[in-house]
């Protein structure tokens, strides 16, 4: 089975801290994701990658940036926190390469407090 | 991207079949409809995947009529465990789908 490991579930920080989520996938899949998820609002695509190095933005990228080092990790880094931050954030992977799966998996994710 | 439209609830009963429809009028010749699903407190879970006609797994069907502009999620028999929140996307690869708010199903004894 697919994993996808995020490093923490539960995360408190004050505003203006800087802030690491991290994310595994053991599956040596192509694609990773993150993703926040707000009542209402279902979840909104922040970055994803399409291979080391690789990022591209998503919907929501502002106040966010990204590290793709390794093919398995996938970092999100909120450089200086902010109480519109305070969120539930999903990791995802999916295999890539040509044809499309449409399979996203996802990691349980991580609930940041940004106080 | 292709925008998707479903209802914000609905509710069942134990045993009933349910079907959960998605409106996608601009889908585009390329594009898939996908279904996931989401328990409280976890990530959403790949249910079923399809282009046109009908796609049938172990857990659900999924039907697409000719025109493609709908899709309609059906899950037969459901249990108290199917109490979730079930999201349609349509994309041509895993980037372009996009969540909507999804449907809150609840399922009552």
């Amino acid at each position: 089975d697919v994993k996808v490991t995020q490093s923490s579930r539960y995360l408190v920080k004050r505003t203006g801290e800087k802030v690491f989520l991290e994310c595994v996938q053991d599956m040596d899949h192509e694609n990773m994701f993150w993703y926040r998820q707000d009542p209402g609002l279902g979840l909104r695509l922040i970055y994803f990658s399409y291979d080391v190095k690789m990022k591209e933005k998503g919907d929501i990228p502002e106040g966010y940036s990204v590290s793709r080092e390794k093919k398995e990790r996938f970092s999100l880094i909120l450089e200086s926190a902010s109480t519109n931050q305070t969120s539930m954030y999903l990791c995802a992977s999916s295999l890539g390469g040509s044809g499309l799966t449409g399979e996203l998996f996802f990691g349980e994710g991580s609930r940041l407090t940004v106080l | 991207l292709a925008k998707t439209t479903q209802p914000i609830s609905m509710d069942s009963y134990e045993g009933q079949e349910v079907n959960i429809t998605c409106s996608h009028n601009n889908i585009a010749t390329n594009d898939y409809i996908t279904w996931y699903q989401q328990f409280p407190s976890q990530g959403p879970r790949f249910i079923i995947q399809g282009y046109k006609t009908k796609v049938t797994n172990e857990v659900a069907s999924l039907f697409i009529p000719a025109d493609r502009k709908s899709s309609t999620l059906s899950l037969p028999r459901v249990s108290l465990s199917d109490t979730a929140v079930y999201y349609c996307l349509v994309g041509e690869n895993e980037s372009d789908m996009r969540f909507g708010a999804g449907t809150r199903l609840t399922v009552k004894p």
